[in-house]
């Protein structure tokens, strides 16, 4: 039983620059949720697909942010124009069929933006 | 709005040794769920125990149990025979509609 994958684990960017985070669900989940960690604190909801529909988006993702999940599978996050304070732990998590299940944490992106 | 707090941002604990990790939450909801999530250093998140709120038995997992006061909205882990795996940091998360609501954490710490 593979967990949730992310890719890549570590990324540094320019501070204007363009970054994209794939997340890989377990398998047979069918939400996937986006949080974002920054140090010292507890994660932070963005976003949240059920199959590949968007079902919710938190006031914190502004328009620079994009998500999708174009067949239901993987994710992706996409930040334009980073900002320094985009720095920040960015954490997938997955779950199976039904509102209340256990969310099931990917190793995350850290991401640096100088 | 949901709120969760853990007002003990460090804890130490020697092996072998009990302790337990506070967390408070605010909430209107009255079936909701609970989680103690459990992050070491450069690792990635992993769920200790889940709590539903309907349920008046206080979950138990191993050397981990909570203490579940509904009407306190209280949701304590207690961690048993501590070893240094044990060491991490600790989040109380509350589910609101489908998205958790994490606390601040506590970082756990295990003498030998």
């Amino acid at each position: 039983d593979t967990g949730v994958s992310q890719d890549p684990r570590h990324k540094i960017t320019k501070r204007g620059q363009n970054v994209t985070f794939r997340c890989d669900p377990i398998s047979e989940h069918n939400r996937l949720y986006w949080y974002r960690q920054t140090l010292g604190q507890g994660p932070e909801f963005l976003t949240y697909f059920q199959n590949e529909a968007q079902l919710e988006k938190s006031r914190l993702l502004s328009d620079r942010f994009s998500a999708e999940r174009p067949k239901g599978s993987f994710s992706t996050l996409e930040i334009q124009r980073t900002e320094q304070g985009d720095s920040a732990m960015y954490l997938c998590a997955s779950s199976s069929r039904g509102p209340r299940e256990t969310q099931y944490f990917g190793p995350g992106t850290r991401l640096l933006v100088l | 709005a949901q709120t969760v707090t853990q007002s003990q941002p460090e804890m130490s604990v020697q092996e072998a040794e009990t302790v337990t990790l506070s967390c408070t939450y605010d909430t209107s909801e009255s079936d909701y769920y609970l989680f103690w999530y459990k992050q070491p250093p450069s690792r990635q998140m992993i769920l200790v125990i889940r709590q539903e709120a309907y349920k008046q038995q206080n979950a138990t997992e191993n050397r981990f149990s909570v203490n579940f006061q509904k009407a306190a909205k209280s949701f304590s882990l207690k961690i048993s025979d501590s070893q240094l795996g044990d060491a991490a940091m600790y989040f109380c998360a509350y589910l609101y509609t489908d998205k958790l609501i994490f606390g601040t954490g506590t970082r756990l710490q295990v003498f030998p």
